[in-house]
């Protein structure tokens, strides 16, 4: 079973900081997902990443298959970007598709 | 607009009363899955299924039961619930969680359900 970990757990950051959010798994996977989940609210899906890296507005997510981890940047940071941000796991291709789910990274930006 | 819809949005239930929570989503996708999410435990697969009449456990599958009788349908089953079973779930649906060719594997998920049994 793959064991996901997150950190930080959670991380407070003043308007317009550079935000880091790692995660780190222990076996190879297919795929890695990262999400967000607003207070009280449904989850949305940000990234899948198989290798490399991908952007979206102020948000970069990178992948390094070799050292099993993978960051998700956030640039500019805003108050609205006050989430939980969850980093998910795929199995290999060919196994099952049990998803292993980090935590989450409890993230409050102040103005 | 591509959604996928969960009821009941909120349930609370007393133990021992079966209750049902549907799933439907209307992108065509082969992977669909329940997970409970849980203060402190945070996300946790209770099943998923593949396609069409073919499903398989998560970690947490103990007191559930779906099936799988249509692509875009996915119910939950709580035959007998019990309060240990108080929890916010989701639904969510894919082509392919691990992707593949088309690279579309993104997570679509429901609102949440958010299920009390006293």
């Amino acid at each position: 079973k793959n064991e996901v970990e997150q950190s930080p757990q959670n991380l407070t950051a003043q308007e317009g900081e550079f935000i880091t959010i790692n995660c780190s798994y222990s076996v190879g996977i297919s795929a890695l997902h990262w999400l967000q989940q607003h207070p009280g609210g449904g989850i949305v899906s940000l990234f899948m990443l198989s290798s490399g890296k991908k952007k979206h507005g102020r948000l970069i997510a990178t992948i390094n298959i070799q050292e099993k981890h993978s960051s998700l940047h956030i640039t500019a940071s805003h108050p609205r970007d006050s989430a939980v941000y969850i980093c998910a796991v795929s199995p290999p291709r060919g196994s099952n598709y049990k998803l292993t789910f980090g935590k989450g990274t409890l993230l409050t930006v102040n103005p | 607009e591509a959604q996928v819809t969960q009821n009941p949005r909120y349930l609370i239930t007393v133990t021992g009363k079966k209750l049902t929570v549907t799933c439907s989503q209307n992108m065509n996708h082969e992977y669909m899955s329940w997970y409970r999410q849980d203060p402190g435990l945070g996300l946790r697969q209770i099943y998923y299924s593949m396609n069409v009449e073919v499903t398989d456990k998560g970690d947490v599958p103990e007191g559930y039961k779906v099936s799988r009788k249509e692509k875009r349908n996915f119910p939950l089953i709580l035959e007998s619930p019990s309060p240990n079973q108080t929890s916010l779930y989701f639904c969510a649906s894919s082509y392919s969680p691990g992707g593949g060719r088309r690279n579309t594997g993104e997570l679509f998920f429901g609102e949440g359900s958010r299920l009390t049994v006293l």
